[in-house]
């Protein structure tokens, strides 16, 4: 079965800029969406389509996908930012997650 | 304003069956540009998708849930809902419902574009 992997937790300063990967197989030739997760909270898609931003998601939040990784990238760190972000793609008709990275942010 | 509600029995116990209605309003649920899904996250834990139904009747399940699996669509309600037979205490999660985007049509890409807020389902006896 096809795996995504992300690292467990990342760690950004206060207005700087966050990379959060997420490593799979030949994953560039699949579209990879994003969600964010705050604690207590449903998933909200934030990136769809490898780099495609939903209405109302802020332009601070970009993404791309490439090869085996896939990066998101939050820049300019707000406190309201930390959160759990899945990546999520689909294979042979299996919606597969990965398996989250918890953001904070100092 | 397009929203998810999910309800459910909170507690089941071992063995039993799991069934879970999502409520959808503001939209209709025969709408062909998607499919209505379910996702859980067990306690401290990731997300796992469930399955995936339109209302035309394509229905996609996770194999390792498949043979406990049922889902159905209800349009005269504007309700989806979940069977999960035989249910163990690995089966304990957060479970929400999803609308996703039905990738067979143009400009679609199968992401989960609106979720519900998750009920929580305990197995316990």
């Amino acid at each position: 079965s096809y795996e995504l992997t992300q690292p467990v937790s990342v760690s950004v300063a206060l207005g700087q800029t966050a990379t959060i990967t997420c490593g799979g197989s030949n994953l560039g030739t699949k579209y990879v969406h994003w969600y964010q997760q705050q604690p207590g909270q449903a998933p909200l898609l934030v990136i769809y389509r490898d780099s495609d931003r939903p209405s109302g998601i802020p332009e601070r939040f970009s993404a791309s996908n490439s090869g085996t990784t896939a990066t998101l990238t939050i820049s300019r760190a707000q406190a309201g930012d930390e959160a759990d972000y899945y990546c999520q793609v689909l294979d042979n008709y299996i919606w597969v997650f990965g398996g989250g990275t918890k953001l904070t942010v100092l | 304003q397009v929203q998810l509600q999910e309800s459910g029995p909170g507690l089941v116990k071992p063995s039993e069956t799991l069934a879970l209605i999502c409520s959808v309003s503001g939209d209709s649920i025969s709408n062909d540009n998607y499919y209505w899904a379910w996702v859980r996250q067990p306690p401290g834990k990731g997300l796992q998708w469930i399955g995936s139904k339109s209302y035309s009747g394509n229905t996609y399940y996770n194999p390792t849930l498949k043979s406990r699996l049922t889902a159905s669509i209800d349009t005269s309600k504007s309700q989806f809902s979940l069977r999960l037979a035989s249910v163990t205490a690995a089966d304990t999660a957060v479970y929400f419902c999803a609308r996703q985007t039905n990738g067979n049509n143009y400009g679609s890409y199968w992401n989960f574009d609106l979720w519900g807020r998750g009920t929580l389902v305990t197995v316990s006896s």
